[in-house]
């Protein structure tokens, strides 16, 4: 059966210093990635999306992703962490057989001044 | 803009009652989703619909029922509110396909007392 997993439940970094969100999926095709952020009390919003163009995909504020087909992984980085980037964020991958969403469990990502 | 709107940011509820949360997109997709949200388990999808008047189970259906009578419009009920339902819920939309994101409402915070 098809999984994601964050690997993380949290991370917490210095503002100004790099970011990694781990997310590890199983997929028996070539896999369409999703991340989506939600910032506290706000809706989700698409970060990125892979869907097997380029491996590098680039985001919406900074943020961008690499699909690894050999390590079954697509995390999230981005080079120097802001305030504004304190969110939870999802790593979600699209079904196989009916292209219905999977979600992984969340990181919660904590910014330190 | 692309717009999915839920008609309640915040509900209190008794135990018991019949709750109806609404849900409107206006991008004229094909698929709508209910999900419920609660912290460590992501997002756990309640029920899909594909088209007006079909829908589908999710992965946790027990307690909810859907309707979708126009194509814009899908509406959850709760048809006798238990406190093990006090949770976040998020409507989105998508068209059809591997490759779609979704977009979502800003969400329900429900609380059953």
């Amino acid at each position: 059966a098809q999984s994601v997993t964050q690997l993380d439940s949290h991370v917490s970094v210095s503002e100004g210093t790099p970011v990694l969100l781990r997310c590890n999926y199983s997929s028996s095709y070539s896999p369409s990635l999703f991340w989506y952020v939600q910032h506290p009390n706000k809706g989700l919003q698409l970060l990125l999306k892979y869907t097997s163009a380029a491996t590098l995909v680039k985001g919406i504020n900074g943020f961008e992703a690499e699909f690894k087909k050999s390590e079954t992984s697509f995390h999230l980085t981005k080079p120097s962490a802001h305030m504004s980037d304190a969110a939870e964020y999802f790593c979600v991958v699209s079904k196989d057989s009916n292209y219905q969403l999977i979600w992984g469990a969340g990181t919660k990502l904590i910014i330190k001044p | 803009d692309v717009k999915v709107t839920q008609s309640s940011r915040y509900l209190v509820k008794r135990t018991g009652e019949k709750v109806f949360l609404e849900c409107v997109q206006d991008m004229d997709h094909e698929n709508m989703f209910w999900y419920r949200q609660d912290p460590g388990l992501g997002l756990r999808l309640i029920y899909f619909s594909y088209d007006v008047k079909m829908k589908e189970k999710g992965d946790i259906p027990e307690g909810y029922s859907v309707s979708r009578e126009k194509k814009e419009r899908f509406s959850l009920i709760l048809e006798s509110a238990s406190t093990n339902q006090t949770s976040m819920y998020l409507c989105a939309s998508r068209w059809t396909g591997r490759n779609t994101e979704a977009f979502f409402g800003q969400g329900t915070r429900l609380t059953v007392v």
